[in-house]
């Protein structure tokens, strides 16, 4: 079984902090995802990786970086927190294998992060 | 062009009823039509996907139905037991350009006993 982990399943931080949110998933995946994820607007992406230090912009990157260094780690950075930065941020991963869009993405449990 | 559309927000069916969620999206450029299925604390996991050269895919008690000149496909759970209470999600995708997965906003499904 894919196996995504979350570094924390809870997160407080303050505003203007500099967060980092950690994934790790041991299939040798090849793609990354971050998403977050709030009532009533689904997952958004936020920055994808097809392999090691690539990185693509989502739908809603404003205030975040990533860092994808390891094949197996891909970081979520928030610059300078802000309290509308306060969500269920979720990571995922792939297969880059045959048709790639029709490979399932494995989810980890996600962080819910509090910006104060 | 890359939005995909859900409803209804929220759902509460009876057991032994059937579930009924929509879709419908604007990009013709989306192939492939998976539904996520989200517990409590968990994160999304893939429940059952479709392509759109069929109309119809049937998993257990599962089963999409795809309209392809509607571009909308909707997800139906026969006989639902109060175990299938979790949010549903609907994404698409294409086989070109971003390859990552557009979700619909979600529906919560509760499942009375």
């Amino acid at each position: 079984d894919v196996k995504v982990t979350q570094s924390s399943r809870y997160l407080v931080k303050r505003t203007g902090e500099k967060v980092f949110l950690e994934c790790v998933q041991d299939m040798d995946h090849e793609n990354m995802f971050w998403y977050r994820q709030d009532p009533g607007l689904g997952l958004r992406l936020i920055y994808f990786s097809y392999d090691v230090k690539m990185k693509e912009k989502g739908d809603i990157p404003e205030g975040y970086s990533v860092s994808r260094e390891k094949k197996e780690r891909f970081s979520l950075i928030l610059e300078s927190a802000s309290t509308n930065q306060t969500s269920m941020y979720l990571c995922a991963s792939r297969e880059n294998r045959g048709r790639v869009s029709n490979q399932p993405q494995h989810f980890g449990d996600g962080t819910r992060l509090s910006i104060l | 062009q890359q939005q995909v559309k859900q409803s209804p927000q929220s759902l509460i069916v009876q057991k032994g009823g059937i579930s009924i969620i929509n879709c419908a999206y604007e990009n013709t450029a989306f192939d492939y039509f998976p539904w996520y299925q989200q517990f409590p604390g968990k994160g999304p996991a893939l429940l059952i996907a479709i392509r759109p050269d069929v109309s119809e895919k049937k998993e257990g008690r599962f089963t999409i139905s795809f309209n392809k000149s509607a571009k909308q496909f909707s997800l139906h759970i026969m006989d639902s037991q109060p175990g299938d209470s979790a949010t549903y999600f609907c994404a698409a995708i294409g086989d070109t350009g971003r390859r990552a997965l557009t979700f619909g906003s979600g529906t919560r499904l509760q499942v009375q006993p």
